[in-house]
């Protein structure tokens, strides 16, 4: 597509559940990254996939948050077991591989709101 | 460990006046690339600049002008004339070795008439 494209814009969710964030990156960027940006900070890292590989996963702040990417396109993002601190609004940008790009497009984002 | 400064949380000034966004950086890297982003109100991350760390020269693009000073870690970002369309919060971020962007806290730019 033209850009990068995240679904749901929003989501709102109660306490516990589970919520599936999605993200279509531009045709052609293999690197991928998802990013949190909660009300008033700046932009948190949370994981990095080259391909459907994530070398680095340093950002995810818990065991209840997983990452995946296929086909070297789509990547979701999952939350398990919400919280209300998970509130935020998740981005997701990409690039060609990072040696060949000079930016990362971002998306509009997900905002999730947890109840 | 990487890290990047904006101290300025909120500016505010009125149209026509010239601007400054500070940006102080740390990285251990020797090669590394400096970006400025515009995120206005509808949420989205606008790319602006991206400097690498051996490039020293300063950039000019219309009304926006960008200080690269190694000597003192920072990539300071000027918007002359401002425009209420400026209106924004405008972020700093590094990369070094590792792919991802660090971005700094922000900067809040409000332009009035």
């Amino acid at each position: 597509g033209a850009g990068v494209s995240q679904s749901p814009s929003n989501k709102v969710t109660e306490k516990g559940k589970d919520v599936e964030l999605r993200c279509d990156p531009i045709s052609g960027h293999t690197a991928l990254y998802w990013y949190r940006q909660s009300l008033g900070q700046g932009l948190e890292f949370l994981i990095y996939f080259q391909g459907n590989s994530a070398p680095d996963k340093s950002g995810l702040p818990s065991d209840r948050f997983s990452a995946e990417r296929t086909g070297g396109s789509v990547s979701t993002l999952t939350i398990q077991r919400t919280q209300q601190e998970d509130s935020a609004v998740y981005l997701c940008a990409s690039s060609l591989s990072p040696g060949r790009s000079k930016s990362y497009t971002f998306g509009s984002g997900t905002r999730l709101t947890v109840v | 460990a990487q890290k990047v400064t904006q101290a300025q949380t909120e500016i505010s000034v009125v149209e026509k006046e010239d601007v400054t966004l500070d940006c102080v950086y740390e990285t251990r890297d020797t090669t590394y690339y400096l970006f400025w982003y515009k995120q206005p109100p509808s949420g989205e991350l606008v790319f602006l600049i991206r400097r690498n760390s051996f490039d020293e020269q300063n950039e000019i693009s219309g009304r926006y002008s960008w200080n690269f000073q190694k000597s003192t870690s920072s990539f300071n970002f000027t918007i002359t004339a401002s425009q209420v369309v400026d209106s924004a919060v405008y972020f700093c971020a590094l990369r070094g070795t590792a792919s991802k962007l660090t971005f700094g806290t922000g900067t809040r730019l409000q332009v009035t008439l």
